[in-house]
């Protein structure tokens, strides 16, 4: 069984700039959820969907922005780019509501 | 938004020995979770507990929902060196907002 899938694993941006992250949940999971880790702030919940539909969403700006597809992939889109918003960028896969599975994470670094 | 306060930071424990850390925070929640992250890996996740004064085994690690639902532990008996990582609580609202705590890092020395 394929796990929860992240592209890319790397990526670095100048500020200003605009960076879409891609996430593919585990097959049948229709809950995808996002969150940013960094050293000072750690884990923060950013938005999880379900079936197409934002469920909730944490304390981030509007420029942090996602969405989900008829076929539970999920991307997230972050626009003007700050260098605090270098950090790693994990999704989640679930069937319910908690966040079971893991991705490896895309690692955005910001210059 | 506040994260939960989670204790102790690190731990440098012979092999063999348990474990214990907690998680607490000034707000309710409804959901506990347990996650171990590995180097250059997402968090898994270890246990989750819905239910106040719910007490949860996998394996070797034990976790309690508190009665307050304000806090929660997770135990790790006889550890080996494959327990080495850092342990996150995590604790969901209704609203399924999530916040998590900074993290235990584990050393388990052979």
């Amino acid at each position: 069984k394929a796990g929860v899938t992240q592209t890319p694993r790397y990526l670095i941006k100048t500020r200003g700039q605009q960076v879409t992250l891609s996430c593919s949940p585990i097959s049948g999971h229709r809950s995808v959820s996002w969150y940013q880790q960094t050293p000072g702030q750690g884990l923060q919940f950013l938005f999880e969907y379900f079936s197409e539909t934002q469920r909730n969403k944490g304390n981030f700006p509007g420029r942090f922005s996602g969405r989900q597809f008829s076929n539970s992939r999920s991307e997230m889109n972050v626009s003007t780019l700050e260098l605090g918003d270098s950090a790693l960028y994990l999704c989640a896969s679930s069937l319910g509501k908690v966040p079971q599975y893991f991705g490896p994470g895309t690692r955005l670094t910001v210059l | 938004g506040q994260q939960l306060n989670q204790s102790p930071q690190s731990m440098f424990i012979q092999e063999g020995e348990d474990v214990s850390m907690n998680c607490t925070s000034s707000s309710i929640f409804n959901t506990w979770l347990w996650y171990k992250q590995d180097p250059g890996e997402g968090p898994v996740l270890l246990i989750a507990l819905y239910k106040a004064g719910e007490l949860t085994s996998n394996g070797r690690l034990t976790a309690q929902f508190g009665i307050t639902r304000k806090d929660s532990f997770l135990n790790i008996s006889a550890s080996i060196p494959s327990d080495v990582g850092i342990y996150f609580c995590a604790g969901q609202q209704n609203n399924n907002d999530m916040r998590f705590g900074a993290g235990t890092r584990l050393t388990v020395k052979p």
